[in-house]
């Protein structure tokens, strides 16, 4: 089983549409967790972090359950710039950060 | 936020040669990491280079294959050793700021590697 485990998708959806991300992490020492989106061919780049009581970046949400080990991304109104690839982070001490496979996300105009 | 460059951005080299890609950072930074991306993979930790002292590699990975260099807080080196078809890889250079609240982690641009 990996570490961090997403949804690898395709997610293909409409402009103006929600869609949610999901990922688990099974290492109960990650302390912190990020959303990362991927470009193709780029470098991956930081979305937002994600915290327990939830954050919200303009049509960006993020949420963290440590009870359940679950994080989700919400996308609202969703623009075709959002198509990439959205990667899961969980960071245990030291800087270990796992990455999970990626979701990637197709949006249609 | 931290500004990375790599060298070369591509290369393509013969199985059995070895090539070194440099990762330049443009402020001092503590953490320096390597993680390779397969095509169609996520990311995977090769090491943490160490200023002043040995890498730390990952389960998989060993110095013989992936020697690195930290000579000071900005550069670092990674060679992929006697390369096979195998090694065909992105190679991203990574840092982490810890001027920034949450230890933000950045990424070079990547060195795409074709191993023929």
């Amino acid at each position: 089983r990996k570490e961090v485990e997403q949804d690898p998708g395709p997610f293909n959806v409409p402009e103006g549409a929600t869609v949610a991300f999901n990922c688990t992490y099974s290492n109960s020492a990650s302390q912190s967790f990020f959303w990362y989106r991927q470009d193709c061919r780029k470098e991956p780049k930081l979305l937002m972090s994600v915290y327990s009581s939830g954050n919200e970046d303009g049509r960006f949400t993020a949420q963290l359950n440590r009870a359940s080990q679950y994080i989700s991304l919400l996308i609202r109104d969703s623009k075709l710039s959002d198509s990439a690839t959205y990667l899961c982070v969980a960071r245990r001490g030291g800087f270990k950060t796992i990455f999970g496979a990626g979701t990637r996300l197709f949006v249609k105009a | 936020s931290a500004v990375i460059s790599q060298k070369p951005s591509r290369d393509i080299c013969q199985r059995g040669t070895s090539l070194t890609i440099q990762c330049q950072v443009d402020s001092q930074v503590t953490m320096m990491f390597w993680y390779r991306q397969q095509p169609g993979q996520s990311l995977t930790l090769i090491a943490t280079a160490n200023q002043g002292s040995e890498a730390t590699y990952e389960s998989g990975f060993v110095i013989d294959k992936f020697p690195i260099s930290r000579p000071n807080l900005t550069f670092s080196t990674l060679t992929v050793s006697n390369m096979s078809p195998e090694d065909s890889s992105i190679y991203l250079c990574s840092v982490v700021d810890s001027r920034t609240s949450t230890d933000t982690q950045y990424f070079g641009p990547g060195t795409r590697l074709t191993v023929l």
